[in-house]
């Protein structure tokens, strides 16, 4: 199976911010590659699809970029409603893996 | 409305059975692939099992192989989960998710609010 490995595991950040959150493939999965966020209680929904599609919806303040191995998920300047945690998936093949999240944090 | 509604979780015992459903709404069910993804408590999100739009085509995540069946029923618009030989680490929040693209492009673009499981004696 494809592993996926996200850095930080948290991160503390102030409104306004920029974030930038890692992920990483442990081989190369091209451009499949998603992005999700997910609030306590609630299910997961989806930001950028194709490692740089941005959702329909979806603030533009969120973008995605990267191919091959390495990916980053990029919000420009952090709002209120962004603290979460924040997921990657690879879809290179049907056997689906997630990264462990990322949980954007109030500094 | 576009919705996904999952039922069937609650607390088995270690070796029992438990059959999970999601009836979706507001889409054309029979033309979209899905799939059932779990998350332990306090844990990640794990990708468990996936249908194609004609139930045709069905995969299974190694931990659960053998021990798990996903079907569906197209013309109830219900996605199924038969659980088997449950284990404690099978303990979760089940999420029925919608492939936005099919099994080609397996990600999710809709995914239901959930449905607990729980194994313990």
């Amino acid at each position: 199976d494809i592993q996926m490995t996200q850095s930080p595991s948290t991160l503390s950040a102030s409104v306004g911010d920029r974030v930038t959150i890692t992920c990483r493939a442990s081989q190369s999965i091209s451009s499949w590659l998603a992005w999700y966020q997910q609030k306590p209680g609630k299910a997961p929904k989806l930001l950028i699809y194709k490692a740089s599609s941005l959702e329909s919806g979806v603030p533009s303040r969120f973008s995605g970029s990267g191919s091959g191995t390495e990916f980053t998920l990029t919000i420009s300047s952090l709002q209120p409603d962004d603290f979460a945690t924040y997921y990657c998936q690879q879809y290179n093949s049907y056997f689906l893996t997630f990264g462990q999240g990322t949980k954007v944090e109030i500094k | 409305e576009v919705q996904l509604l999952e039922s069937g979780g609650g607390l088995v015992q270690p070796g029992g059975s438990l059959r999970l459903s999601c009836a979706a709404s507001g889409f054309t069910f029979a033309g979209s692939a899905m799939s059932w993804v779990r998350q332990a408590p306090g844990k990640g999100l794990e990708w468990v099992s996936g249908i194609s739009g004609s139930g045709g085509g069905t995969y299974y995540a190694d931990s659960v192989k053998g021990r798990f069946t996903i079907s569906r029923d197209n013309s109830k618009n219900t996605l199924y989960l038969q659980m088997n030989s449950l284990r404690a680490e099978d303990t979760a929040v089940y999420y029925c998710a919608k492939l936005k693209r099919g099994v080609n492009e397996p990600y999710f673009d809709m995914w239901g609010q959930g449905t607990k499981v729980t194994v313990s004696s």
